[in-house]
């Protein structure tokens, strides 16, 4: 079955500090991947997207690029911010429309 | 993009009873999502709604346990029946607005069982 594996957290980083969280997946034909990001307290909320491969999804300074030969998902960021702490769920979609996520990576972002 | 609501936004229940939570979208949709995050966990589903339909429940998920009604194209209640602890998780549900595939999140319900 459709599945996504992402790195174990949390992660914890300096401010400024460069950001990668991996995520790879399995699935059949070529899914629609997602970055949710959770904020302490708050509901989920999408991040970014990307629909085919080499796509390139990108949103407040966050990046992932679709690659079908890895199968991988993973999302970037150059410089975080201590407001960038949060979980981070990986998410596929195969077209059946509901979700598959990742297990989620907490980032901790320290001043 | 889609604004979802959902009550109770917390709850704290006795074993053995059932509660009832709502979900209201501000547009119609056809498919609705639920989805429960035991503490510390992911996210997994546990039923597509379909209006006009009967749910579509994910493995492990059963209607006598979770039922579920979708009246219209802008709302749905998701039922926890019989409730124990193992029940206590933060219940989402969800929306796929437009074509793009991404879905849009309730805030969740708290549900705490003692």
């Amino acid at each position: 079955g459709d599945s996504v594996t992402q790195m174990e957290g949390p992660v914890t980083l300096s401010e400024e500090a460069f950001l990668t969280i991996n995520c790879t997946y399995t699935a059949t034909g070529y899914p629609s991947l997602f970055w949710y990001v959770q904020y302490p307290g708050e509901g989920l909320q999408l991040l970014l997207k990307a629909t085919k491969a080499d796509d390139k999804g990108s949103n407040k300074g966050f990046e992932a690029t679709y690659r079908k030969e890895t199968t991988s998902f993973h999302l970037e960021k150059g410089s975080v911010q201590v407001s960038d702490s949060a979980v981070y769920f990986c998410a596929l979609d195969t077209g059946r429309r509901a979700l598959t996520f990742g297990s989620g990576t907490r980032l901790q972002v320290q001043p | 993009s889609a604004v979802i609501s959902q009550k109770p936004s917390r709850d704290i229940c006795q074993r053995g009873t059932s509660l009832t939570i709502q979900c209201q979208v501000d547009s119609q949709v056809t498919m609705m999502f639920w989805y429960r995050q035991q503490p510390g966990q992911s996210l997994t589903l546990i039923a597509t709604a379909n209006q006009g339909s009967e749910a579509t429940y994910e493995s492990g998920f059963v209607i006598d346990k979770f039922p579920i009604s979708r009246p219209n194209l802008t709302f749905s209640t998701l039922t926890v029946s019989n409730m124990s602890p193992e029940d206590s998780s933060i219940y989402l549900c969800s929306v796929t607005p437009g074509q793009g595939g991404e879905q849009y999140f309730g805030p969740g319900t708290r549900l705490t069982v003692t």
